[in-house]
């Protein structure tokens, strides 16, 4: 069975601030995925990275996969308190039968507060 | 375009009875997962359908949970006889392929087991 660690699991900061979300595993994915869940409503994609070493940018979130793709951060500079969510990093499985089956790390509740 | 629909949005029923969540796909997409998030486990993969057919029901977490794809466009999954260690939101989701493609989630089942 394939483990993601997200840290941190909570992460409460003031407005402009800027933060890290880590996804750490032993296991090497084919690529990985970062979503965002709003109470109520269910996980909605983000981004996915592929490449070993890609980073990906959506405004204010920078995303980077690690050279290994074991590893992946989020970055969000100037927080806002619309990135208030639960921010999920999801490994999907390299091969075998298994292929493509997504493991979700345990996710990081974060509050921004204006 | 409808994404993906589940009912019913909340269940409040007593140990010992039955409960049946139903979840309608994206038309179109190949693959269906059903999935479980708590505080403590997060969120985990129960099992997976593939053009209809369950390909990994590892994540099952005993016999008292089964789940049907009779046809593309609606899947159930059912507990019998429930107990209150499975109150859980439970999420579907589909997607058109396996890795990399987004997985587009439902707006959940809030389960509560009394």
């Amino acid at each position: 069975t394939q483990l993601l660690e997200q840290s941190p699991q909570f992460l409460s900061i003031q407005e402009g601030e800027n933060l890290t979300v880590y996804c750490n595993s032993s296991s090497v994915f084919s690529s990985l995925q970062w979503y965002r869940q709003e109470p109520g409503e269910g996980p909605v994609l983000l981004v996915t990275v592929v490449t070993g070493g890609e980073v990906k940018k959506l405004k204010r979130l920078t995303f980077q996969f690690g050279d290994a793709r074991k590893d992946s951060s989020l970055h969000i500079t100037a927080a806002q308190p619309g990135d208030t969510g639960l921010y999920l990093c999801a490994g999907a499985n390299a091969g075998g039968t298994s292929y493509g089956k997504l493991t979700f790390g345990q996710g990081t509740i974060l509050t921004v507060h204006p | 375009d409808a994404g993906v629909i589940q009912s019913p949005r909340h269940e409040v029923t007593e140990m010992g009875q039955e409960v049946t969540l139903r979840c309608k796909p994206i038309s179109g997409h190949d693959y269906l997962f059903w999935y479980r998030q708590t505080m403590m486990r997060g969120l985990e993969l129960l099992i997976y359908f593939n053009n209809n057919v369950p390909i990994d029901d590892s994540g099952m977490p005993e016999d008292r949970f089964s789940a049907k794809m009779p046809n593309a466009s609606f899947s159930t999954l059912k507990i019998q006889p429930s107990e209150p260690r499975d109150s859980a939101v439970y999420f579907c989701a589909s997607s058109l392929t396996m890795g990399g493609e987004p997985q587009h989630f439902g707006d959940g089942t809030r389960l509560s087991i009394l």
